[in-house]
């Protein structure tokens, strides 16, 4: 089956300073990249979808200044967490589809941890 | 929002006995996938329903659909220790998905 990975899967950082996340489709190339945000034992929570080449679309209340997104290529897509705080620690998933099957092929996903 | 919403949250049963969750939607669903996440691991696709009334099967697991498509269910015949995770359910629009709450399943050996 497709596979996508996530570098790196755990970060600790410091307040204020900058986490960038990689997904990769390793095995397909991914129209659509979906970056999703997971807390403990709660469900996924959309945050952005992104397109290769375009901005990404961001759901209702995230900040996309705060949450830079970027699709450079048909297998990249990055989320950058910028002057992250505590209250961003998170799990960090992201997702892909090769626009031809409804599936969606999910990261490991990567655990931030802001001290 | 187009939620949708699974119960229940939490589900202990002793291994080899049966497992149900349930998805339910206010709205029409134009079709419903069903999800597994291991602990600290990532979701993995089951099954996607489409038709109304539809039911599908994999070895153990059977998915529904409701006639109405706005409730889903997954039931698990004779639960293993394998068979621990959450499952969630999610409704999607074009390629966006809304995931359900989910349900931890815990399996008892």
């Amino acid at each position: 089956g497709a596979v996508v990975s996530q570098h790196p899967s755990r970060v600790i950082c410091k307040s204020g300073t900058s986490v960038k996340i990689e997904c990769r489709s390793l095995d397909f190339q991914a129209t659509t990249m979906f970056w999703y945000r997971q807390f403990p034992k709660k469900s996924l929570m959309l945050m952005a979808t992104s397109n290769e080449g375009s901005k990404a679309t961001y759901e209702q209340g995230v900040e996309k200044d705060k949450f830079l997104i970027n699709h450079a290529s048909l297998t990249l897509s990055t989320l950058t967490v910028t002057s992250a705080h505590p209250e961003d620690s998170s799990f960090y998933i992201c997702s892909a589809d090769d626009g031809r099957i409804y599936e969606q092929y999910f990261g490991p996903g990567t655990r931030l941890t802001v001290t | 929002g187009q939620q949708v919403m699974q119960i229940p949250q939490y589900q202990h049963v002793q291994e080899g006995e049966d497992f149900t969750t349930y998805c339910n939607s206010s709205t029409t669903l134009s079709n419903i996938q069903w999800y597994k996440q291991r602990p600290g691991g990532h979701p993995v696709f089951l099954i996607q329903l489409v038709k109304s009334g539809e039911v599908k099967k994999q070895k153990r697991l059977t998915f529904q659909f409701g006639e109405a498509k706005k409730n889903s269910s997954l039931h698990i015949t004779a639960t293993q220790t394998t068979d621990v995770g959450t499952y969630f359910c999610a409704r999607s629009s074009g390629s966006r998905l809304t995931f359900g709450e989910g349900t931890q399943l815990t399996v008892n050996p």
